[in-house]
């Protein structure tokens, strides 16, 4: 059954700051790695998708890593802004099923 | 385009009381999912749907029943709500395949007394 885990479950950072949130996960066969952001009381909004022959994507300030071998991701957010607080969260699995890891509750100060 | 609605979009029920929750998507995606996302487990899939006409158990199906109505339209529903049922419940679509992205709707938030 795939595990998937995200370390640290909560990470305060000053604006501007570049930080890195950890995925990890335990079955590496895979079709993709998705990160989503959720805001307090709402749904969640997909920032980005991996399929597993990629290494990495990007949008904007945004960078996401795989590494299958080691059954790593990482998402990589530059220059932060408060904006960007917000609880992310990876998922991954194969074909029609998500497995969630249970996010990182990020908060940017000013 | 609105993408993934649910309604309602809170709910208070006691316990043994029924309900059906409905989400509909306008992206014209052949797979729908239901999840329920609980303080600590993160989200967990109950049921989900790969087309029109097919429904499959997810990981946490026990006490839910799901009826894919047509293609943009997938309803869950508790015919006897327990308290462990309180939860916030999300609908979710995607294109077809396992690579494609999912989209998520508002959610709907279950109170079960």
């Amino acid at each position: 059954k795939q595990e998937v885990t995200q370390i640290p479950a909560a990470l305060s950072v000053p604006e501007g700051e570049n930080l890195v949130l950890n995925c990890s996960f335990t079955d590496s066969a895979i079709y993709n790695l998705q990160w989503f952001r959720q805001d307090p009381g709402k749904g969640l909004t997909s920032l980005l998708l991996i399929q597993s022959s990629q290494r990495e994507q990007t949008s904007g300030r945004l960078n996401a890593s795989l590494d299958k071998s080691s059954g790593r991701s990482t998402l990589y957010i530059a220059a932060s802004q408060p904006g960007d607080s917000a609880t992310y969260l990876c998922a991954t699995g194969g074909g029609n099923k998500l497995t969630f890891g249970t996010g990182t509750q990020l908060k940017v100060e000013l | 385009n609105a993408g993934v609605t649910q309604t309602p979009k809170f709910q208070v029920l006691k316990t043994g009381q029924s309900m059906t929750l409905q989400c509909a998507q306008d992206m014209n995606h052949n797979s729908m999912y239901w999840y329920r996302q609980d303080p600590g487990m993160g989200l967990r899939l109950i049921y989900y749907s790969a087309s029109e006409g097919t429904t499959d158990k997810g990981e946490v199906p026990n006490g839910y029943n799901v009826s894919r109505l047509n293609k943009r339209e997938f309803s869950l529903r508790l015919e006897s709500a327990a308290p462990s049922q309180t939860s916030v419940y999300f609908c979710a679509s995607s294109g077809t395949g396992g690579a494609k992205t999912q989209y998520f709707g508002p959610g709907t938030r279950l109170l079960v007394l």
